[in-house]
């Protein structure tokens, strides 16, 4: 089975521009979990999205979204960025399973965002 | 919040020594998962607790879960330079269900021949 996938593995933008990320789980997984990654506060979890629909979320501002599609892709979409926001995106797929099941994650390459 | 503390933050060892790092939740503990990430790459699953107590040992690595689900460690004996990398313990809580981690600050562990 091909691994997650993260499309694309360096962005550098602007303060204020906004940008998209994409994430694609292992086939037959449904859950999705976006992370960031910084060396100052470690990886923290943003949201996960299960059967098109946001299962948990995290702490981070608004400006942080995201969608699962019918297919399980999904996206995370992150507005007005900050510098702060530079950092490494990461996608985790699991299969999901019920609501009360904790599963492994199985975690994508990442992508390396740098805001100027 | 929960919150999810790992010392130490770093570790330096010859090769052969034994490594353990330690994992603190300030919150009860559900169950808690543990990976590896090594230097460049992204994190990857080595391990899931979930009762209290439970040890498990994977070839030269032991895992232990505290009896009150909200410690846990992860020993290596005689490590190798294949060891690279920073361990993370993962958390989620009781509450709520699907996968909501936290993540510990993690422990980078350096082998040298």
């Amino acid at each position: 089975k091909a691994g997650v996938t993260q499309t694309p593995r360096y962005l550098i933008k602007t303060r204020g521009q906004q940008v998209t990320l994409s994430c694609s789980p292992i086939s037959g997984h449904r859950s999705v979990s976006w992370y960031q990654q910084t060396p100052g506060q470690g990886l923290q979890f943003l949201f996960e999205y299960f059967s098109e629909t946001q299962r948990n979320k995290g702490n981070f501002p608004g400006r942080f979204s995201g969608r699962q599609f019918s297919n399980s892709r999904s996206e995370m979409n992150v507005s007005t960025l900050e510098l702060g926001d530079s950092a490494l995106y990461l996608c985790a797929s699991s299969p999901g399973g019920g609501a009360l099941s904790y599963n492994e994650q199985f975690f994508g390459p990442g992508t390396r965002l740098t805001v100027l | 919040g929960q919150q999810v503390m790992q010392i130490p933050q770093y570790q330096h060892v010859q090769e052969g020594e034994d490594f353990t790092t330690y994992c603190n939740s300030s919150t009860t503990l559900s169950n808690i998962q543990w990976y590896k990430q090594r230097p460049g790459g992204h994190p990857v699953f080595l391990i899931q607790l979930v009762k209290s107590g439970e040890v498990k040992k994977q070839k030269r690595l032991t895992f232990q879960f505290g009896e009150a689900k909200k410690n846990s460690s992860l020993h290596i004996t005689a490590t190798q330079t294949t060891d690279v990398g920073t361990y993370f313990c993962a958390g989620s809580g009781l509450t709520g269900g699907g996968n909501k981690l936290t993540f510990g600050t993690g422990t980078q562990l350096k082998v040298e021949l």
